[in-house]
Formats: structure tokens, C-alpha cells, sequence
């Protein structure tokens, strides 16, 4: 099954400390989406990447968190000096081509929690 | 932005239809229709989507009314793993992004 992979499902930190979010989409897309869903709350868009560019990153905090797609690998989500308030699920999600009738393949998404 | 109306919950038995609706009364011409489902501790799921006419796959039907300022998605035979959170989209045109805007869907419960 070629879905969209998340790694790790679940990844503790304590404040201060980097979390890295990786995400492997479909095979064949190269558009990915990451979202975040905190506690209680709808899943919110951070940022849109095709391959080695960043399209879209109107939903991402402006500081502390990055994103990148490189030509080979996986896209990354880091997000530095962590706080309490960055405990959440973090979904990726891809897609073959762009496109409002294109639909988005989501992972099962990476679970942070801040000590 | 076109924005949907959706009922916070809805109850239904196993192995019955189930039809979920959405209003979007500010739908523009060239918006397309999505559906989304999140099972409990999952991503969300792909559902359909549709533009003007009905749309029909394995997982549901969408139906579209003809001012398109409505819409429902239909379960044709409810299973309990039809339990999840069903969350109607409207992609637009000219938005720059195709970042999903997800609203506080509709949380369909079904009985056995």
C-alpha cells in the first residue's frame, strides 16, 4: 500500500528542544499540504509545496516552524525551540497534480506532545 | 470566501442510507464541492467531489442541487465504520492555494 507515510507517529519533546516531521507522499505526487489540528480544534492549513518550492505558507506560524520539500526524500516540518502550545496532530497530505478539483491524500499524521 | 453550513451531528442505524447535507448559499460558479471524512485518531479521508452535476463512486454518491447552493452526500449503506467526522469543502477558483479549509464537519453516529 503506497500511501501517504508520516514519521514518527508519535514524538514527545520537552520546550526548547527541535521536532522534525517527515512525510513521504503517494508515489507519483508531488504536491504535499502539512496541517495541524490542535486539541479540540479543526484541522487548520499551514503550507503547500511542490518539489523544492514552497507555493503556499500562508497558514504557517511565522516564526520557529519551516518547511521543505527537496528533490529527493521526504518533505520536512521542523519546527524549532518548541513550546507547550505546539502540541498538536500534524497531517501531510499529497496530491498528483494541482488543482481545486484534485483530491488530497492524507497520512495518519504525527502526534507532538511538549513536556 | 464561499463558506458551508453543515449540522453538528447526525444519527443513523447500520445498513441504512444515510444523507448528510451541506449548504453553501454563496457558492461562486466555478467552486468545487468536496468531501472529506475523519475516522476517530486518523487523517481525514478523501470522500468525492463534484462540480455542477452528481457525482458517484465506491465510497458515496454526491448529490448537487441544480442552483448548486446545496449539496449532500449520500452513504448508501451505512457500516459502523461509516463513524466519523464528514466534512463538505468548497475549493474555489483563483484562491492561490489549494490548502483545504476544513470547518467542524457533521459527526455521524451510527447505531447497530
Amino acid at each position: 500500500n503506497a500511501g501517504v507515510m508520516q514519521n514518527p507517529r508519535h514524538l514527545v519533546r520537552r520546550r526548547g528542544q527541535e521536532a522534525r516531521l517527515r512525510c513521504s507522499p503517494m508515489k507519483g505526487h508531488s504536491h504535499v499540504y502539512w496541517y495541524r489540528q490542535l486539541p479540540e480544534e479543526g484541522l487548520k492549513f499551514m503550507v503547500y509545496l511542490q518539489k523544492e518550492n514552497i507555493i503556499d505558507e500562508s497558514g504557517m506560524p511565522k516564526e520557529r516552524f519551516s518547511a521543505e520539500f527537496p528533490k529527493e526524500g521526504p518533505s520536512i516540518l521542523r519546527i524549532q525551540q518548541v513550546v507547550r502550545g505546539d502540541s498538536a496532530a500534524y497531517f501531510c497530505a499529497s496530491s498528483e497534480n494541482q488543482g481545486i478539483n484534485q483530491p488530497q491524500h492524507f497520512g495518519d499524521g504525527t502526534r507532538l506532545s511538549i513536556l | 470566501d464561499a463558506k458551508t453550513t453543515q449540522p453538528n451531528s447526525m444519527e443513523s442505524n447500520e445498513e441504512e442510507p444515510v444523507h448528510l447535507p451541506c449548504n453553501h448559499s454563496t457558492i461562486s460558479g466555478t467552486d468545487y464541492i468536496h468531501w472529506y471524512r475523519q475516522l476517530p485518531s486518523q487523517g481525514p479521508e478523501y470522500v468525492i467531489h463534484g462540480l455542477t452535476s452528481n457525482v458517484n463512486n465506491r465510497m458515496a454518491s454526491l448529490a448537487i442541487a441544480e442552483d448548486r447552493k446545496s449539496s449532500t452526500l449520500i452513504l448508501h449503506r451505512a457500516t459502523l465504520r461509516d463513524a466519523a467526522v464528514y466534512y463538505c469543502i468548497l475549493l474555489y477558483s483563483g484562491g492561490g492555494a489549494d490548502g483545504l479549509t476544513f470547518g467542524k464537519g457533521t459527526h455521524l453516529i451510527i447505531q447497530p
